[in-house]
């Protein structure tokens, strides 16, 4: 199956600072999701981005599907960003696969 | 427009026993996932359901097991309940097609 590995494992940043996330997959993909889970489990769909670039706000992301990578961006950092991020890619089995994810805090 | 919603939010269970957890998808869906997730590690695959049958399972015993109804809602039994089986428990669903999942808040199971 699938395999996703995510980096950095651990992120510490101060309140404004920029950020890159990074997911590499094993296989092709058919589609794939990055996710913020908040403290309290709740996971929340940030960008259903198979391939080509997207922006939401402060937020964006690039998935190159033929490299098998996607990259999350954060810019000017605030501390509603901290949780965890994982990237889930979608194969031809069209469950998600989860990496372990990239734990974000943001301190003021 | 209410997204997906889990009952009950918190639940504690004695080694042995069953439990039932329940799903409405978000309107318009009609692919329901469920998903295990252990503390500190990614949520995992456990079955989904489409058009009230399971289409597809990851690697979880029979002790997991599944329904989907008419209306597309959905629900998860765990059988003979193990401390291991301790963890959150979130439902997804997506609309026909390719779109993308929408999770739930889940259900944090704890088995005592």
């Amino acid at each position: 199956g699938i395999q996703v590995e995510q980096s950095p494992p651990d992120l510490i940043l101060q309140e404004g600072a920029n950020s890159t996330l990074r997911c590499n997959f094993s296989d092709s993909v058919n589609n794939l999701q990055w996710f913020h889970q908040n403290p309290w489990g709740q996971l929340i769909n940030l960008f259903y981005i198979p391939s080509g670039t997207k922006q939401n706000g402060r937020l964006s992301a690039t998935t190159v599907a033929t490299e098998r990578y996607s990259l999350l961006y954060i810019s000017s950092s605030q501390t509603t960003d901290s949780g965890v991020y994982f990237c889930a890619p979608r194969g031809g089995t069209d469950k998600l696969i989860f990496g372990t994810g990239t734990r974000l805090q943001v301190f003021p | 427009d209410a997204g997906v919603t889990q009952s009950p939010t918190h639940l504690i269970k004695t080694r042995g026993q069953q439990v039932t957890l329940r799903c409405s998808p978000k309107s318009g869906h009609d692919t329901v996932s469920w998903y295990q997730q252990a503390l500190g590690q990614g949520p995992q695959f456990i079955f989904q359901y489409y058009e009230e049958e399971e289409r597809q399972r990851g690697n979880f015993p029979d002790r997991f097991s599944g329904h989907q109804f008419p209306n597309y809602s959905s629900e998860l039994n765990v059988n003979a309940l193990l401390l291991g089986d301790s963890a959150l428990y979130l439902c997804a669903s997506r609309p026909e097609g390719l779109g993308g999942y929408t999770f739930g808040s889940g259900t944090r199971l704890t088995v005592v």
